[in-house]
């Protein structure tokens, strides 16, 4: 079983539309998450921090939830060029190491 | 600053060659970070450095693989003789200290796409 799961999708919606994507990870002990956007032939960027209390940042809402050990990004009025995969990442409790999921698919379509 | 700097961009080889991948990480980063993906196996850390030296290489695959970082500012990975199983795109990524405090972010280069024949 990977570290880090997710589904692989792809997601295909409409413009405007509001898309959910879950992640779940196996290491209790993992000290923080993220979430990071890898456009088709690129490297993958910091779209941002999970914290449990909730972290918004414009149209994007990540979530954490430590008992289920579950990981959770919304995105709202979805844009075309919100079209990539989408990383959810586990840092070890050491603080030094990132497990990467394999990563969701999404497109928006006009 | 130009962010972490790959080469080459792309490399093309028959198996059994040397490939040698190069990296340099941004300017003041402490850490330095090796990472293969693949479509089956997704992003996976292979090396990292701090101050130049190893801390932890549990993900090389095998002994024909090997990373050096000779200075703060260059570090390689090296795969000794080529497969056609390791053509992935390898990428580097660095990140910093604050006060004494590794930073999470990690800040990846734009990747060598490796194929080998």
């Amino acid at each position: 079983r990977k570290e880090v799961e997710q589904d692989p999708g792809p997601f295909n919606v409409p413009e405007g539309a509001t898309v959910a994507f879950n992640c779940t990870y196996s290491n209790s002990a993992s000290q923080s998450f993220f979430w990071y956007r890898q456009d088709c032939r690129k490297e993958p960027k910091l779209l941002m921090s999970v914290y449990s209390s909730g972290n918004e940042d414009g149209r994007f809402t990540a979530q954490l939830n430590r008992a289920s050990q579950y990981i959770s990004l919304l995105i709202r009025d979805s844009k075309l060029s919100d079209s990539a995969t989408y990383l959810c990442v586990a840092l070890n409790n050491a603080g030094n190491m990132l497990t990467f999921g394999g990563g969701t698919r999404l497109m928006v379509k006009p | 600053d130009a962010g972490v700097i790959q080469s080459p961009r792309h490399e093309v080889t028959e198996m059994g060659q040397e490939v040698t991948l190069r990296c340099k990480p941004i300017s003041g980063h402490d850490y330095l970070f090796w990472y293969r993906q693949t479509m089956m196996r997704g992003l996976e850390l292979l090396i990292y450095f701090n101050n130049n030296v190893p801390i932890d290489d549990s993900g090389m695959p095998e002994d024909r693989f090997s990373a050096k970082m000779p200075n703060a500012s260059f570090s390689t990975l090296k795969i000794q003789p080529s497969e056609p199983r390791d053509s992935a795109v390898y990428f580097c990524a660095s990140s910093e200290v604050k006060d004494r405090v590794p930073q999470e972010t990690q800040y990846f280069g734009p990747g060598t796409r490796l194929l080998v024949l």
